[in-house]
Formats: structure tokens, sequence, C-alpha cells
């Protein structure tokens, strides 16, 4: 099935960087998404852009729909221990209804 | 609280015994769907209702089965698990099957097969 690339797989940094990742994927997207998972919790939805070139802004976090419409990316500013989990990007396939998934990016701070 | 429900949430079971998930929601919402995520490959999805009695096909639905019976449960049924099976699997509802729609999962339940 379709999928979406999602990088990098893991990162570990220091608590008050940045942090930056992105999916991409060789298909149009009409809309981008972006979840934390919690450990032991489900997906939550942070980001939701609908538009290409749409840059939306939720606290700390960024993300941005690419204006080729096959990319997004999520930056996270001044990183402290609670942002600790798996983001996901999740893409709506042009003409379709459903959800694609990213791999999931799991982040870990040090204090 | 508006919220979706999961049981159980850690179920260890050997090939071949028939098993049942359950998931309700509280919100009245119209959509449901069953995923599975596993290391590696994000959150794929294996069934999805849009109404009572309205069910189809996600991405992996081999050896699922499902029912929408009511409208607040979406049960994931496992005839016959085996060890490909094993995975942590999620539920979801939304109020339609509209992109716009924002979907709440519930918390998970991580199955093991024997």
């Amino acid at each position: 099935g379709q999928q979406l690339n999602q990088s990098p797989q893991s990162m570990f940094i220091q608590e008050g960087e940045d942090v930056s990742m992105n999916c991409t994927s060789s298909s149009i997207f009409n809309t981008w998404l972006w979840y934390k998972q919690d450990p032991g919790e489900g997906p939550v939805l942070l980001i939701a852009l609908y538009k290409a070139g749409e840059l939306t802004s939720n606290g700390r976090l960024t993300a941005q729909f690419g204006i080729t419409r096959k990319d997004s990316f999520l930056n996270i500013s001044a990183s402290i221990p609670s942002d600790v989990g798996i983001y996901f990007c999740a893409g709506q396939l042009w003409g379709a209804q459903k959800l694609v998934f990213g791999q999931g990016t799991r982040l870990t701070i040090n204090p | 609280e508006a919220q979706v429900t999961q049981n159980p949430r850690y179920l260890i079971t050997v090939t071949g015994k028939k098993l049942t998930v359950t998931c309700s929601q509280n919100m009245n919402h119209e959509y449901m769907s069953w995923y599975r995520q596993d290391p590696g490959l994000g959150l794929r999805q294996i069934y999805y209702s849009m109404n009572v009695e309205v069910t189809d096909k996600g991405d992996v639905p081999e050896g699922y089965k499902v029912s929408r019976k009511e409208k607040r449960n979406f049960p994931l049924i496992l005839e016959s698990p085996s060890p490909n099976q094993t995975s942590l699997y999620f539920c979801a509802s939304s109020l339609g099957l509209d992109i716009t729609y924002e979907q709440y999962f519930g918390p998970g339940t991580r199955l093991t097969v024997t």
C-alpha cells in the first residue's frame, strides 16, 4: 500500500534543543496531519494542514504543508521532557478518504 | 468525559484461540476504525465502519473480522489468531468519514500470540 517516508526514525536530543522531522511521499496528498503518541497511550492530533504552503503553529510546534503536496515537516522549538514520545505524520491521498501513516519518529530527551 | 475505551489493554493468547477486543466510544461518532501498529511500519488500517451495519476493509484486513451492531461499539474479532498478529491495536472514532473530522484514538491493546 501507499507509504509515507518519515525521518528520522529516532532522535536523541538534549532538553532545550530544537527538533525537526519530516515526511515525504511520491504521491500527492491534500491533507497532512501530525500526531503524538505518549508512552502507553493512543495518538493525539497536534496539527492539521489542509492547503499547500500552509504553515501552522501550535505553541512550540510548527508544521508546514509542502508546496509540491508531497511532503510536510514538523518543528519543535526549545524541547522539554514532556515532548518525549512517538510523532506520526499522516496524509490523505488526493481523492481518497482514509489516512496513510508514516513510520513514526521516536523522540528521546536527555535532561 | 469524551473517550474511546478498549478492552483488554493487554492480552497474551495461543495460536488458534478465538478472541475479541472491544472498542466503545461515548461521543456519538459515526465513523470508527481499527489500526495495528508495528515497529517501522507506523499505523495500518485493518477495518473501518461508516455507521451501524456498514463496515469495509482497510489495508490489512486478513485474519480479522469486525461488526457494528450499535453505534458506540466496534469489536475486533480474531477467529484464529496467529503469531504474525502480535501487535499493538488501536481503535479510533470520529464524527464522520471526512478528513476534517478529528480522529480520537483509544489507549491501545497489546496482543501477543504464541
